[in-house]
């Protein structure tokens, strides 16, 4: 199985704030990766699929690249709606895995 | 809009059968473009991908789980059900179910049921 490992576990940071949250494959993974918005009680939520393509109607704040082995996914201005778990996941092969997860907190 | 809901008992004992649907409403369970997967997140913990089925029946599991997982598919109801046999408490989790869009090579699980938490208890 990939192994997809996310650092940091949690940050919190303020609004306005820039924030990088990074994962990396325990192989190349080439670009087939995903990222997700998870708030509590809630269903996770596509952000950016493909490394770098965004959802529809997910805000441009957001975006992700990477290649390979390690990605990252940037807030650019945080917002005090992004506090949430965002988590990594690889599409590249079954079984498909994902990163354990970052705690977001917007202070 | 596409929308999953999936549905079955809450709570299951040991070595019993978790048997859950997922309705699809808004949209065919039978279009081309299309899995139909069980993602799984035990309390406080990372996600899980389970399996995932297309409209013809044909299906993949996670090996971790693939000697007690049956995932099915009835296209005239729109619903794809999962069945995890001889259950413990480690199988205690939210479930989910979504759509995995496969549109070519790179693929994304979107959208997701609300999922439901199934505890395994005796």
């Amino acid at each position: 199985d990939i192994q997809m490992t996310q650092s940091p576990s949690s940050l919190s940071a303020s609004a306005g704030d820039r924030v990088t949250i990074t994962c990396r494959a325990s192989q190349s993974i080439s670009t087939y990766l995903n990222w997700y918005q998870q708030k509590p009680g809630k269903a996770p939520k596509v952000l950016i699929y493909a490394a770098s393509t965004l959802q529809s109607g997910v805000p441009s704040r957001f975006t992700g690249s990477g290649s390979g082995t390690d990605f990252t996914l940037t807030i650019s201005s945080l917002q005090p709606e992004d506090s949430a778990t965002y988590s990594c996941q690889q599409s590249y092969a079954s079984p498909f895995t994902f990163g354990q997860g970052t705690k977001l907190e917007i202070k | 809009q596409l929308q999953l809901q999936e549905s079955g008992p809450g709570l299951v004992r040991p070595s019993e059968t978790l048997s859950l649907t997922c309705t699809v409403s808004g949209g065919s369970i039978s279009s081309s473009s299309y899995y139909w997967g069980w993602i799984r997140q035990p309390p406080g913990k990372g996600l899980e991908w389970i399996g995932s089925v297309y409209y013809s029946g044909s299906t993949y599991y996670n090996p971790s789980l693939k000697s007690r997982v049956t995932i099915s598919v009835d296209t005239s109801k729109n619903q794809f059900s999962l069945k995890l046999t001889s259950v413990t408490a480690a199988d205690t989790a939210v479930y989910y179910c979504a759509r995995r869009v496969q549109p070519g090579a790179p693929n994304w699980f979107d959208p997701w049921g609300q999922g439901t938490l199934v505890t395994v208890s005796s």
